[in-house]
């Protein structure tokens, strides 16, 4: 079957436009989770879905940040008035969620290939 | 301030060598995980350890929990350059209730 897909794969843009980022999580997974990339570096994280609820949003940087997901599916990560230093591979991943408000200790997540994100 | 330190950073040997990649934390966690993620791809699980001072080993990677579930390495016998890519590794915390990655080791396998 398909794997977690993310679009675009690249988006440059200039300081102070917003952007918005997608993805398509593996069908009937119902966690999703965002996570932040600097050249080569480990993942941060910013906000992780439990169906369409965020329990826990502590990771997203600034107000600038925001994220939704609709359907229990789609996730769109949007940042407002972009500045340099959000430039970063965006990754998201998804996972079969386990019982409790977790999504799971031992779940596999599944990522996509990231979208590249360049704020000239 | 990471929660997970990998040791080393980056690591260039030459094909047919023995390595091992360091995860510590001062932190428990209930499960750790490593991934391997090439360029321009998102990482891809390679082992879930649960139990503490568990060992798994996969073809010619030896993964070890310690004992007191802070700590994990990645042992990889005889590299070959397809072994090249970034390393991380991932603990979950039952008492932040999140994934916690490390910062990556870069490995490079020369022919």
């Amino acid at each position: 079957g398909a794997g977690v897909s993310q679009s675009p794969s690249n988006k440059v843009t200039e300081k102070g436009k917003d952007v918005e980022l997608r993805c398509d999580p593996i069908s009937g997974h119902t966690a999703l989770y965002w996570y932040r990339q600097s050249l080569g570096q480990g993942l941060e994280f910013l906000i992780y879905f439990q169906g369409n609820s965020a329990p826990d949003k502590s990771g997203l940087p600034s107000d600038r940040f925001s994220a939704e997901r609709t359907g229990g599916s789609v996730s769109t990560l949007t940042i407002q008035r972009t500045q340099q230093e959000d430039s970063a591979v965006y990754l998201c991943a998804s996972s079969l969620a386990a019982t409790g408000t977790s999504g799971g200790s031992t779940d596999t997540q599944y990522f996509g290939p990231g979208t590249r994100l360049t704020v000239l | 301030t990471q929660l997970l330190e990998q040791s080393p950073q980056f690591l260039s040997i030459q094909e047919g060598e023995n390595l091992t990649v360091y995860c510590n934390s001062s932190s428990v966690f209930s499960s750790l995980q490593w991934y391997r993620q090439e360029p321009g791809e998102g990482p891809v699980l390679l082992v879930t350890v649960v139990t503490g001072g568990e060992v798994k080993k996969l073809k010619r990677l030896t993964f070890q929990f310690g004992d007191a579930r802070k700590d994990s390495s990645l042992h990889i016998t005889a590299a070959q350059p397809g072994d090249t890519g970034l390393y991380l590794c991932a603990g979950y915390s039952y008492n932040f209730n999140k994934f916690y990655f490390g910062s990556g080791t870069k490995l490079n396998v020369k022919p």
